[in-house]
């Protein structure tokens, strides 16, 4: 079975530039979640959505925006971009139990990110 | 959700067990521990979690203190694969939201 699959791998913009990421989630999975990881530390939270709605945001500007789709899959936008938005953007996917501790997320392998 | 603390880097011989250690002192009643890990250029993976009791899976073991200040996940026969950073999470399992609070983890090195 496919896992979460995300694209492009690496990409490469410029300040000001706008840029659209996109992840499949698992087949099955209903939620995705967006995380962004700058070099050196942990994975940050950005988005998580749940049948097409958002269901929890980070602590991240207006510029970033993101949706999901009928196919659960989703779209993570940053606009107007900044040098220090550079890093690996991670998408994770998950079945979405109400009130389960045990859930577990499923990572892709992100798309590098490089604003320069 | 509660904070974590771990040693940024820890070195660990093929072959014996790794003892990762995490505190969170602060950490309240529905809380639970959850430990991921990243391998270099993957996303993070999931290894296991717990509330009280000790845990045990496939890939580990978590041991979590009585008072639940402080856990350690445990690899009984580190492979040069399980070189990776290590994150241990607490986070309550309420709502629906997926929030992962992620710190910066133990740099693991399993050397030959």
């Amino acid at each position: 079975d496919a896992g979460v699959t995300q694209s492009p791998t690496h990409l490469i913009k410029t300040r000001g530039q706008h840029v659209t990421l996109r992840c499949s989630p698992i087949s099955g999975h209903k939620s995705v979640s967006w995380y962004q990881q700058v070099l050196g530390q942990g994975p940050q939270f950005i988005f998580q959505y749940y049948e097409k709605e958002e269901r929890g945001r980070g602590n991240f500007p207006d510029r970033f925006s993101a949706r999901q789709f009928p196919n659960y899959s989703s779209e993570l936008n940053v606009n107007a971009l900044l040098l220090g938005d550079s890093a690996l953007y991670l998408c994770a996917s998950s079945l979405e139990v109400v009130r389960g501790p045990g859930e577990k997320l499923f990572f892709g392998s992100g798309t590098q990110l490089s604003v320069l | 959700d509660a904070k974590t603390t771990q040693p940024t880097s820890m070195d660990c011989a093929e072959g014996r067990a790794a003892n990762l250690p995490c505190n969170h002192s602060t950490i309240s009643g529905n809380e639970y521990v959850y430990w991921y890990r990243q391998i270099h250029s993957q996303g993070p993976q999931y290894i296991i979690h717990g509330l009280k009791n000790n845990e045990t899976n496939e890939m580990a073991s978590l041991i979590i203190t009585e008072d639940r200040k402080s856990s350690t996940l445990i690899l009984p026969h580190a492979t040069l694969r399980d070189t990776a950073v290590y994150y241990c999470i607490v986070r309550a399992s309420h709502g629906s939201a997926r929030q992962l609070t992620f710190g910066s983890g133990t740099q693991l090195t399993v050397l030959p």
